[in-house]
C-alpha cells in the first residue's frame, strides 16, 4: 500500500540466528503495529507503538524486540529465530481510531 | 471464547449469487473493520463503521451495536471476489493504547 513498506517480502533463516524486519512509512502516523499471522490464529499482536521511542508489548510478543527511533520506521526483531516464529508478519499504521488503519504487504519468514 | 467471531469459516458460491458473511464480538469497541486479503497479498481495508451501514460498489457493511453483530455483504458476486475477508474490532490495549482485535477470517470462493 502507498505510504507503508515492509522489507525483506521474503526470507528464509537459520534457527538461532537473529532477524530484523523493517517497517517504513510515509505518513507520519503516530501508531505502528506489528502482526503475525498463522493458520488457525488470524493476526495477533506482537508490539505496537505509539510514538517514538513509546513501545509495549502486544499478545504474542515472547522472542521479539521491537524499536522506533524515528517516526517512519518501527523495526522488529526476532533475538533468536526458532521454526515457531515461521510466519507472515504485517506492519499497519495508524492516527488514531477514527482514522483507520493501513497494512503493509506483509514479510513471509520461514526459519529452518 | 475468541472475542471476534466469524461465520462461516468458508464459503463457496456461483458467480451472480449474493453473498452473506457475518462477525459477531464480545467486547466494547470503538470501531469494527472489513479487511480483505487476497491469496498471497496484502490486507486492504474495506470498511470501518461504529453504527449504521456503509456501502462501496456491490460491497455492503452494516453493524448493530446492541447485538455485537456486523455483516459484510457481496451483491452480484464474481471471481474476483475469492479472498479471505477478515473482521477486526478498534478495542484497548491493558496499557490503554488502541489495538485491533481479528477474527480468523472467512474463505470466500466464487466460481464461474
Amino acid at each position: 500500500d502507498a505510504g507503508i513498506t515492509q522489507s525483506p517480502r521474503h526470507k528464509v533463516t537459520e534457527t538461532g540466528t537473529p532477524v530484523t524486519l523493517r517497517c517504513h512509512q510515509t505518513e507520519n502516523h503516530r501508531y505502528m503495529y506489528w502482526y503475525r499471522q498463522d493458520p488457525g490464529h488470524g493476526l495477533r499482536l506482537i508490539h505496537y507503538s505509539y510514538g517514538v521511542k513509546d513501545t509495549d508489548k502486544g499478545e504474542v510478543s515472547d522472542g521479539y524486540s521491537v524499536s522506533r527511533s524515528k517516526t517512519e520506521d518501527f523495526l522488529l526483531t526476532l533475538e533468536s529465530a526458532t521454526s515457531s516464529q515461521t510466519s507472515v508478519y504485517f506492519c499497519a499504521i495508524s492516527e488514531g481510531q477514527a482514522y483507520g488503519y493501513t497494512f503493509g504487504s506483509g514479510t513471509r519468514l520461514t526459519v529452518v | 471464547k475468541n472475542e471476534v467471531e466469524q461465520s462461516p469459516q468458508n464459503l463457496t458460491a456461483q458467480e451472480g449469487e449474493f453473498i452473506t458473511i457475518n462477525c459477531s464480538y464480545s467486547v466494547g469497541i470503538s470501531a469494527l473493520h472489513w479487511l480483505q486479503q487476497h491469496p498471497g497479498g496484502g490486507i486492504v481495508s474495506l470498511f470501518m463503521l461504529s453504527s449504521g451501514k456503509k456501502k462501496h460498489g456491490r460491497l455492503i457493511a452494516t453493524i448493530n451495536i446492541q447485538e455485537k453483530h456486523s455483516s459484510l455483504h457481496i451483491t452480484a458476486s464474481h471471481p474476483r471476489d475469492s479472498a479471505v475477508y477478515i473482521c477486526a474490532v478498534s478495542g484497548w490495549t491493558q496499557g490503554g493504547s488502541e489495538k485491533l482485535v481479528f477474527g480468523k477470517g472467512t474463505k470466500l470462493t466464487v466460481n464461474p
